[in-house]
């Protein structure tokens, strides 16, 4: 199992253009989660999915829109980037069902906006 | 979610067990204590959770206090490669519930 997958690793854009993070999961998961993470901060989560066919607001919405294609993939998207947007992007996914399961990591997106 | 509050950093001779505690005053009978690890701007790694009693694996364990209020994470033997950002979370367990990250403590394992 490769677990949780993001693509690309390292972006650079500039202001005003768009992208698209992507995320994969080969763990049969129902729930999944997109987090930033700051320079010397915590990771906040920015959209979550709790099941194919939902998604909802994390604490950080604003600026990025998501698709749950399907039960492995979750996409985040940047419609007009800008540099309050640099960051490192983390994808997440847990089982949910059982309630108390862990989260699974993938190895980040490091994303600069010029 | 509950808070949680952490020290910012710890250090820990290098074969030596490491205890990290938290703090988690306001938590609510249905809230599960978790933490991760960061090892250097990785995705984040799970370690272990726990409700009410105590738990071991095969990478820690957690001991959480009568009244749940705190518990500590317990690295028995400290190598170099525990040197990471550790987090402690409670979380609600229920299929939809979220993690919501502090600001960790760092702990530093010294040879």
């Amino acid at each position: 199992n490769a677990g949780v997958t993001q693509t690309p690793k390292f972006q650079v854009l500039k202001t005003g253009q768009s992208m698209t993070l992507q995320c994969a999961q080969d763990m049969n998961h129902n729930s999944m989660y997109w987090y930033r993470q700051d320079p010397g901060m915590g990771l906040r989560l920015i959209y979550y999915s709790a099941s194919e066919g939902t998604t909802d607001k994390g604490e950080v919405p604003n600026g990025y829109n998501v698709s749950r294609l399907n039960k492995r993939e979750f996409s985040l998207r940047l419609e007009s980037a800008a540099p309050s947007q640099t960051s490192v992007y983390f994808c997440a996914s847990r089982s949910g069902t059982s309630g108390d399961s862990e989260q699974f990591f993938g190895p980040g997106t490091r994303l600069t906006v010029l | 979610d509950a808070k949680t509050t952490q020290p910012p950093s710890m250090d820990c001779a290098e074969g030596r067990a490491a205890n990290l505690p938290c703090n988690h005053s306001t938590i609510s009978g249905n809230e599960y204590v978790y933490w991760y690890r960061q090892i250097h701007s990785q995705g984040p790694q799970y370690i272990i959770h726990g409700l009410k009693n105590n738990e071991t694996n095969e990478m820690a364990s957690l001991i959480i206090t009568e009244d749940r209020k705190s518990s500590t994470l317990i690295l028995p033997h400290a190598t170099l490669r525990d040197t990471a950002v550790y987090y402690c979370i409670v979380r609600v367990g229920a299929s939809g519930s979220r993690l919501t990250f502090g600001e960790g403590t760092q702990l530093t394992v010294n040879p």
